[in-house]
């Protein structure tokens, strides 16, 4: 089957602090990988996404690579500031026709000044 | 900038009671999609409407659930005897096309069941 395990939180980290949030998932066929965000009191809102083995999603710092061969698209970011703070998904799709989405449990992320 | 916008933010009903999520999706969007997420757990899907009618639904999705897209704007989702276990944030989303593409999500609606 589909399925997404992200790492738990919550994460606290001080500003500039080099975050990873890990992220595996299990797939039939080819899917494409997705990092979402939520900020407080807004929806979840795309922040990177791959679409096939090795390439490199990138936004606002963040960066995820998608792993086949471990089945891993872990989010990185090398310097994290405040406005940083939020809910992070992953997520992925089957990569058909079809847009349903399966996601991880979410990993809260605080950054302190 | 185009955004989903749900209604209420919260709803607190009696089980047993119905309740009408409310969401207005992006307008040139033509599918989609409900979800929840139910305290501590993971995000799931619980249907897809495309063409005025469900592409998909998950296990979820039973008999008490129904989907409706009333005019050209709004999409609904009804529950139509609520249960504690309904207690959950239920978010919207719609795309543009179906698959590998971005999803445009509201800001959730809180259903609180007591």
């Amino acid at each position: 089957g589909n399925s997404v395990t992200q790492m738990e939180g919550p994460v606290t980290l001080s500003e500039e602090a080099f975050l990873t949030i890990n992220c595996t998932y299990t797939a039939t066929g080819y899917p494409s990988l997705f990092w979402y965000v939520q900020y407080p009191g807004e929806g979840l809102q795309l922040l990177l996404k791959a679409t096939k083995a090795d390439d490199k999603g990138s936004n606002k710092g963040f960066e995820a690579t998608y792993r086949k061969e471990t089945t891993s698209f872990h989010l990185e970011k090398g310097s994290v500031q405040v406005s940083d703070s939020a809910v992070y998904f992953c997520a992925l799709d089957r990569g058909s026709t079809l847009g349903r989405l399966y996601f991880g449990r979410g990993t809260q992320l605080t950054v302190w000044p | 900038e185009p955004e989903v916008t749900q209604t209420p933010s919260h709803q607190v009903t009696q089980m047993g009671q119905e309740v009408i999520l409310r969401c207005v999706p992006i307008s040139n969007h033509l599918y989609f999609y409900w979800y929840r997420q139910i305290l501590g757990q993971k995000v799931e899907f619980l249907v897809s409407f495309y063409n005025n009618e469900i592409s998909e639904k998950s296990e979820i999705f039973d008999d008490q659930f129904s989907v409706e897209r009333p005019d050209g704007s709004n999409f609904t989702l009804k529950i139509r005897s609520t249960k504690l276990e309904d207690s959950a944030m239920y978010f919207c989303a719609s795309t543009i096309k179906q698959g590998n593409t971005e999803a445009f999500f509201g800001q959730g609606t809180r259903l609180t069941v007591v």
